[in-house]
Formats: structure tokens, C-alpha cells, sequence
């Protein structure tokens, strides 16, 4: 599977924008980029993803480099409740039999939102 | 909205002993993930099922089997536990055709 780098940790406050970084640099021509994130003792939840265009939800945006070597999440107004692990993972087309959509989870970014 | 259900939420065992975690997913989702947290890990993935037949593998244990049944409701079974298996389970499962995978809100499994 194609690495990802991110973070170790990031800060913000409150009601402010978030930009989280993700560098992909060997990602394949099909490689999607999904964001998940876990909150403390919950679940990861999905976030959003996308291919090669950037992507909106009620959630955040994506934003992808036109090489598609990085990507960045963007968290439009941080709330503490946003407080989480961040992933960005690739993940192979699921279509075609190739990929089953498994999750890979490396390591994801600390983002700490202060009032 | 309907979730992933997981049951038990919390089990404790000893060494040696047996467990069998269970994962109800979102009706009409049709493939089913299991993953392991432990401490201060990122979740890793074990194993899943695709249509009640498994379609891939992770670090599984030999110890460790699973299936998905004919409801689409899938058990994690863990037999010879080991302390190093506590840990957290989630299942996740995702609708054929869809990206997202839906996680469940685990299992947390203690061995003594």
C-alpha cells in the first residue's frame, strides 16, 4: 500500500479554519484519499474523500494537489468537538475485484481545538 | 439513522479461555470489516466479508476465525487467548458500490 505522512499533532482554536496536511507522494493513478477520524474512545468515522477533484460535505473539504501527491483537510471552523485523530489513508478502487476497501491506518494527526 | 451495532461492548476473560464478539451491520450494507486497537495503536485490520464470504485478510491470528452470516450479522471468534489481545474490536460496514465504511462503536476486550 502507497504511505502517507502526516503530522504528528496539530493546534487550533476554536471557531477557526484547520488546514490538515497529507503527503502521498508514491499514491497510484487509482489510489482514492479518504480522511477518517476517532474520537476519544469512539470509533473512526469517515470524514470524505476523493480522486482527483477537490470535494465539499457538511463536514470539511478536500483539497488535492493537481500531482496528487498531497492533499490537505480542511476543517472550516473548528469546533471542540472536532477535537480527534485524523487519517488520511489511500485506498484502492473497490470495483474491478482488485480491492475489498480494506483500511489501512497509519499514523494520523493529534489536532488538539482550544476555547 | 441505523449504526453498527457491536455486542458485548465490554468483555473480560482469562488466558486460555474463549470469546466471541458479535457485529450487526447497516441493513442493506453487504460487506463487513473487522479491525484491532490496541493501546495507544492505530486500528489494524484483520479481516473481512464480502456476501457472507471472506474477501480479505490482514494480521489475523491462526487463533482467531470469522464469518458472516446469512443476515449479514458476523462473529469474531478468539479462542487460546493471549494478554496481548486485549484490545479494542471494531467492525465497520460499507454498501457495495459506496466508499465509505461505518464503524461500529467496538468491543472492548480484556484478557486477565
Amino acid at each position: 500500500d502507497a504511505k502517507t505522512t502526516q503530522p504528528n499533532s496539530m493546534e487550533s482554536n476554536e471557531e477557526e479554519p484547520v488546514h490538515l496536511p497529507c503527503n502521498h507522494s508514491t499514491i497510484s493513478g487509482t489510489d482514492y484519499i479518504h480522511w477518517y477520524r476517532q474520537l476519544p474512545s469512539q470509533g473512526p468515522e469517515y470524514v470524505i474523500h476523493g480522486l482527483t477533484s477537490n470535494v465539499n460535505n457538511r463536514m470539511a473539504s478536500l483539497a488535492i494537489a493537481e500531482d496528487r501527491k498531497s492533499s490537505t483537510l480542511i476543517l472550516h471552523r473548528a469546533t471542540l468537538r472536532d477535537a480527534a485523530v485524523y487519517y488520511c489513508i489511500l485506498r484502492a478502487p473497490t470495483a474491478g475485484g482488485t480491492s475489498y476497501g480494506k483500511l489501512t491506518f497509519g499514523q494520523g494527526t493529534i489536532l488538539t481545538v482550544h476555547p | 439513522a441505523a449504526g453498527v451495532i457491536q455486542s458485548p461492548r465490554h468483555l473480560i476473560k482469562e488466558k486460555r479461555e474463549t470469546a466471541t464478539l458479535k457485529c450487526y451491520p447497516i441493513p442493506r450494507h453487504d460487506t463487513v470489516y473487522w479491525y484491532q486497537q490496541g493501546p495507544g495503536q492505530d486500528p489494524q485490520f484483520l479481516i473481512s466479508f464480502y456476501e457472507k464470504m471472506q474477501s480479505d485478510k490482514g494480521s489475523i491470528p491462526d487463533r482467531f476465525s470469522a464469518q458472516q452470516f446469512s443476515d449479514y450479522h458476523s462473529e469474531l471468534n478468539m479462542s487460546s487467548l493471549e494478554l496481548g489481545d486485549s484490545a479494542l474490536y471494531f467492525c465497520a460496514s460499507r454498501r457495495g458500490g459506496r466508499s465509505a465504511q461505518y464503524f461500529g462503536p467496538g468491543t472492548r476486550l480484556t484478557v486477565l
